[in-house]
């Protein structure tokens, strides 16, 4: 079983639209939560952090449930600039490194 | 801009040969770890490095080494190259973290290396 795992897409989306990505992680004990946004051939950029009480920033809103092991991102009133693939993040603390899932590719089409 | 900064850019080299590749981190950050990006796949964890020693370590062998240098900066290096080390490899840089939290990361523009 992968560590994270991510619905690949891509997700073709009007511009103006809501969408939302899903992720799964396998790992009980992981503490700390992510959502990275990767352009095309550039390097991933912090998003935003994901907190047990949920949290929102802007047009972007991300929520964990703990008991089922899963995070989502929601991104209302979508642009053609969010167009991006993006990666969900775990860390199980300390020094054991961020554990990725392959990405979403989302697709703002005008 | 992450003021994480990484050096080469891009990077062509032969089987068997050896690679350094470096990376300084963002100013009031002194943990440095490193990833290993294919083409389609997400990051992959190989280091990370704490006050000039490696704390951490993801399923890479031991061909890849590293350092981290009184200033924070630090290199990676892979000896004895093989054709699937062709990837990304995208430094990160952060505060440290405690035993149960990580703090977030702000990663380079990364280097692309080519073996052939």
């Amino acid at each position: 079983r992968k560590e994270v795992e991510q619905d690949p897409g891509p997700f073709n989306v009007p511009e103006g639209a809501t969408v939302a990505f899903n992720c799964t992680y396998s790992n009980s004990a992981s503490q700390s939560f992510f959502w990275y946004r990767q352009d095309c051939r550039k390097e991933p950029k912090l998003l935003m952090s994901v907190y047990s009480s949920g949290n929102e920033d802007g047009r972007f809103t991300a929520q964990l449930n703990r008991a089922s092991q899963y995070i989502s991102l929601l991104i209302r009133d979508s642009k053609l600039s969010d167009s991006a693939t993006y990666l969900c993040v775990v860390a199980g603390g300390g020094a054991d490194g961020l554990t990725f899932g392959k990405g979403t590719h989302l697709i703002i089409q005008p | 801009e992450t003021g994480v900064t990484q050096s080469p850019t891009h990077l062509i080299k032969t089987r068997g040969q050896q690679v350094t590749l470096r990376c300084s981190s963002q100013s009031g950050h002194n943990t440095v770890s490193w990833y290993q990006q294919a083409l389609g796949q997400g990051p992959q964890f190989i280091f990370q490095y704490y006050r000039e020693e490696e704390n951490g370590r993801g399923n890479f062998p031991p061909r890849f080494s590293g350092l981290q240098f009184p200033n924070y900066s630090s290199e990676l290096n892979v000896n004895a190259l093989e054709l699937d080390d062709s990837a990304l490899y995208l430094c990160a840089s952060s505060r440290p973290g405690t035993e149960k939290m990580n703090t977030e990361a702000f990663f380079g523009q990364g280097t692309r290396l080519t073996v052939v």
